[in-house]
């Protein structure tokens, strides 16, 4: 099946600073999604961006889906950003989501 | 709040018990996912519903079923627990069927002692 790789695993930022989180997936996709989860849990859909590129205020997403990666991209980081930012696909034959292994933000006031 | 409810929030059973989880999906929202959350496996799908079918299945369990009602709301029964059960069940839910933005539920928080 697909693969999902996320980079890195960990980041930790000072506020008001950019980052740039990396998914890489091993097939063609006909979904992809980046999803945050905060420290209490609850899961938050960020993009769904199959290709091209959105952005919504501080955070936009870019997918080179030729290319099979997808970017995520958090300006002005803000303490609220702090936790798991995931990837999840669903590859171009079938309908089984696959979650990547998610990169830890931490952003330090 | 994302519109989608899950009961109950905690779960503390033993060994070998049946469990329910509940969720009610968005307004309009026709396809239900289920997810498991544990610390070694990560996120897994388990599966999905559109409109009272099933329609993907992923990583679930034989020991697992699930179902979604003709009011749309799903149900995820698991039975003869283990201990590796214990994991956080999110349940999602979409407009259409092809996995396009979906919409978490606060999760399931199940513990098997």
């Amino acid at each position: 099946g697909i693969q999902v790789e996320q980079s890195p695993p960990d980041l930790i930022l000072q506020e008001g600073a950019n980052s740039t989180l990396r998914c890489n997936f091993s097939d063609s996709v006909n979904n992809l999604q980046w999803f945050h989860q905060n420290p209490w849990g609850q899961l938050i859909n960020l993009f769904y961006i199959p290709s091209g590129t959105k952005q919504n205020g501080r955070l936009s997403a870019t997918t080179v889906a030729t290319e099979r990666y997808s970017l995520l991209y958090i300006s002005s980081s803000q303490t609220t950003d702090s936790g798991v930012y995931f990837c999840a696909v669903i590859d171009g034959y079938g309908q089984n989501f696959v979650f990547g292994p998610g990169t830890r933000l931490s952003v330090l006031p | 709040d994302s519109g989608v409810t899950q009961t109950p929030k905690h779960l503390i059973t033993a060994t070998g018990q049946r469990v329910t989880l509940r969720c009610s999906p968005r307004s309009g929202d026709l396809s239900v996912y289920w997810y498991q959350q544990s610390l070694d496996q990560g996120l897994q799908f388990l599966i999905q519903y559109y409109n009272g079918e099933e329609r993907a299945k992923g990583n679930i369990l034989e020991r697992f079923s699930a179902q979604q009602f003709p009011d749309l709301h799903s149900e995820l029964n698991l039975s003869s627990l283990e201990l590796g059960d214990s994991a956080l069940y999110f349940c999602a839910s979409s407009v259409a069927r092809g996995g396009e933005t979906q919409y978490f539920g606060p999760g399931t928080r199940l513990l098997v002692l």
